[in-house]
């Protein structure tokens, strides 16, 4: 069964950067058989996808935090890695990692959440 | 990015009822189109996937159907456990973008 674990500080000041580590259980990252994505919700809001990142090195961002954000794959540690740089407010939220399968769009593994806010 | 658009966006059924949400895409999307629940405090949980396929373990009370613009999530006999949020999410074109969700709740 495949598990994610997001960690990373629940509190980052305004203009600093937002970093999270999501650890994978249960399945290899460098596999290929999946796509590993970052997804986040707002407080009482919807849901928004950040981007995704797979093993060769291969990444696309939403366009929206593309000037921000970095994503990166650890695969000694099978760790996937999410910056966000310049938050604001606006940044505040719960943040998932998924494994994304591209073929069929299935985000079926999910992290059970980490909730950052940005806050002075 | 392509917008989807869900209704309705709140809905209140009684266990048993027979409940349909519609989401809507600004385009062509085909079938890369899925439908996710959220319980309060949880991730979501993918339901159903390009368009109309049932996910292993969910039960064949939920269905999905429609292609190109068009998408509905039918859940035919609703149980205690299905009072939640529902999300589609097209994966046609990239960025992939989700409905604001529709919110079931017990009447």
């Amino acid at each position: 069964q495949v598990h994610l674990q997001e960690s990373g500080p629940g509190l980052v000041k305004p203009s600093q950067t937002l970093s999270l580590t999501c650890t994978v259980s249960g399945a290899s990252i460098s596999s290929g058989v999946d796509y590993w994505t970052w997804i986040r919700q707002h407080p009482e809001k919807g849901l928004e996808w950040i981007g995704y990142t797979y093993h060769g090195g291969t990444t696309h961002y939403n366009p929206s935090l593309k000037s921000r954000l970095n994503m990166s794959i650890d695969i000694s540690k099978n760790q996937l890695s999410l910056s966000l740089r310049s938050v604001t407010a606006a940044d505040t939220a719960v943040y998932y990692c998924a494994t994304y399968g591209t073929t069929l769009g299935k985000i079926e593994h999910w992290g059970q959440g980490a909730l950052v806010t940005v806050s002075s | 990015a392509i917008q989807m658009t869900q209704s309705p966006s709140s809905l209140s059924a009684s266990v048993g009822d027979r409940v349909t949400i519609t989401c809507r895409a600004d385009q062509d999307i085909g079938k890369d189109l899925g439908w996710y629940q959220q319980t309060p405090g949880k991730a979501p949980k993918l339901l159903i996937y390009s368009a109309s396929n049932l996910q292993s373990g969910v039960p064949s009370r939920f269905s999905g159907s429609g292609s190109g613009t068009d998408f509905t999530l039918t859940i035919s006999s609703l149980q205690p456990d299905d009072f939640a949020i529902y999300y589609c999410l097209q994966d046609h074109i990239y960025p992939l973008t989700f409905g604001q969700g529709t919110r079931l709740d017990i009447k």
